[in-house]
C-alpha cells in the first residue's frame, strides 16, 4: 500500500484558505488520492477525491501535483466548524487483498480559530 | 433519510463477554467494512464484504466475527478472544469496492470492555 505522510497539526484563522498538505511519495498510477475529515467522536466524512486532475466540491479543492507524489486539500474559508483531523488516504489498487480497504494514518489535527 | 445507522452509541460489557454490534444501511449498497479507531490513532480495518454472504477478513480479525446475510446489515460480534476489545467501533459502506467508491460512515459504537 502506498504511505502517506501528513504534519500532525496545523492552524488556521477563520475565514482564511486552510492548505492540508499530503506526501505519497510511492502512489501507483492506479491508486486514487482520498480525504476525510473526522470531528471529535463522530464517524469520519468523505471530503473528496482524484487521481491526477484537480477535483473541486462544495465542500474543497484538491490539487495533486504532476507526478503524484503529492497532494493538498484546500478549504477555502475556513470556519470553526472545520476543527477535525483530515486524513489523507491512498486507496489499495484493484485486483489486491484488500479490495476497497481505506488505509487511514494518524492524520493532520486542524485547528480553525476566530 | 438514507445512511448508515449503528446502535447503541455507547456500550459496556464485561470481560469474558461476546456482544454483537450493530451496522444497518438504507443505501442500497454492495460494500460493508467494519473498522476499529483507538485513541489518537487511525482506523484499522476488521472485516469486508463485498456483497451479500461473502465477506473477507481485514487487517485485524482475530477475535471478530461477522455475517452478511442481509444487503442492508453488516453486524460484528467482538468474543471473549479479542484481548483487547475496548475501542471505538466504526462501520461504513459504498456503492461497491472499487476505488473510486466513496465509503460512508455510521456514528460510530464506543464499546468499553470492565
Amino acid at each position: 500500500d502506498a504511505k502517506t505522510t501528513q504534519p500532525p497539526s496545523m492552524d488556521c484563522a477563520e475565514g482564511r484558505a486552510a492548505n492540508l498538505p499530503c506526501n505519497h511519495s510511492t502512489i501507483s498510477g492506479n491508486e486514487y488520492v482520498y480525504w476525510y475529515r473526522q470531528i471529535h467522536s463522530q464517524g469520519p466524512q468523505y471530503i473528496i477525491h482524484g487521481l491526477k486532475n484537480n477535483e473541486t466540491n462544495e465542500m474543497a479543492s484538491l490539487i495533486i501535483t504532476e507526478d503524484r507524489k503529492s497532494s493538498t486539500l484546500i478549504l477555502p474559508h475556513a470556519t470553526l466548524r472545520d476543527t477535525a483531523v483530515y486524513y489523507c488516504i491512498v486507496r489499495v489498487g484493484a485486483g489486491g487483498t484488500s479490495y476497497g480497504k481505506l488505509t487511514f494514518g494518524q492524520g493532520t489535527i486542524l485547528t480553525v480559530h476566530p | 433519510d438514507g445512511g448508515i445507522t449503528q446502535s447503541p452509541k455507547y456500550l459496556f460489557r464485561k470481560e469474558g463477554q461476546n456482544v454483537t454490534l450493530s451496522c444497518e444501511q438504507n443505501l442500497n449498497h454492495d460494500a460493508m467494512y467494519w473498522y476499529r479507531q483507538d485513541p489518537g490513532q487511525g482506523l484499522r480495518l476488521i472485516y469486508y464484504s463485498q456483497i451479500v454472504n461473502d465477506f473477507q477478513k481485514g487487517d485485524i480479525a482475530e477475535g471478530y466475527s461477522v455475517s452478511r446475510e442481509k444487503k442492508e446489515s453488516f453486524p460484528l460480534t467482538v468474543t471473549s478472544a479479542q484481548k483487547n476489545p475496548t475501542a471505538f467501533y466504526l462501520c461504513a459502506s459504498s456503492i461497491g469496492p472499487g476505488d473510486a467508491n466513496e465509503q460512508f460512515f455510521g456514528p460510530g459504537t464506543r464499546l468499553t470492555v470492565l
